[in-house]
């Protein structure tokens, strides 16, 4: 069975511009969950989805947000990107993420802002 | 954001001995648990899991423990080998506004000396 996948694994833009992720979950998961990974502040949620449908989301300015489709896969966008964005966005999948549901990483998309 | 991610604590451990990862977690409700390893440049990958109502749990060189009276989990590896040197999380799936979430400790790097 696939691992989730990420595309694209590495990006460079400016400040201001705009960037659009995109995340494959395994086959048969419905949640994707989105985190940014830095240095300084670990890893930091930012949202989930399931069944098109954002159910969670953390605490991170509107420039960030999602969506998924039908088919599970989901993309998150970021506006008027900041020098602090360069980061590790991870994508992660579960079945349902209820109580006792596997988490399951991509390889993540490595972002530089300049 | 919502982790804890701040300093990364450092395990040194001579290749073959056992080493003991700690990770003190948030929400007594909590019910389930995951450890991830995380080499340089990749995503978090999933090594062993608990639920709430095991104390124990072994996989693969690798044992798991958890104390919910201290809400504390532990990973031992026995005979650490070189490629297990990386930075390990341990993430609890915890209940939040009717759904769930997982929150990551802040990790440790784990290095292993020949």
């Amino acid at each position: 069975k696939a691992g989730v996948t990420q595309t694209p694994r590495y990006l460079i833009k400016t400040r201001g511009q705009q960037v659009t992720l995109s995340c494959s979950p395994i086959s048969g998961h419905r949640s994707v969950s989105w985190y940014q990974q830095t240095p300084g502040q670990g890893l930091q949620f930012l949202f989930e989805y399931f069944s098109e449908t954002q159910r969670n989301k953390g605490n991170f300015p509107g420039r960030f947000s999602g969506r998924q489709f039908s088919n599970s896969r989901s993309e998150m966008n970021v506006s008027t990107l900041e020098l602090g964005d360069s980061a590790l966005y991870l994508c992660a999948s579960s079945l349902e993420l209820a109580g006792v549901d596997e988490q399951f990483f991509g390889p993540g998309t490595r972002l530089t802002v300049l | 954001g919502e982790s804890v991610g701040l300093h990364l604590p450092t395990l040194s451990v001579q290749e073959g001995d056992n080493s003991i990862i700690n990770c003190a977690y948030s929400n007594s409700a909590s019910d389930y648990f995951i450890w991830y390893k995380q080499e340089s440049g990749k995503g978090p990958q999933f090594i062993i899991d608990i639920r709430s109502n095991m104390d124990k749990r072994q996989g693969q060189r690798v044992t798991v423990l958890l104390n919910k009276t201290v809400k504390h989990l532990s990973l031992q590896i026995a005979a650490t080998q070189p490629g297990d040197s990386a930075v390990y999380f341990c993430a609890e799936n915890t209940p939040t506004s009717g759904t769930y979430k997982y929150i990551f400790g802040t990790g440790t790097r784990l290095k292993v000396l020949a």
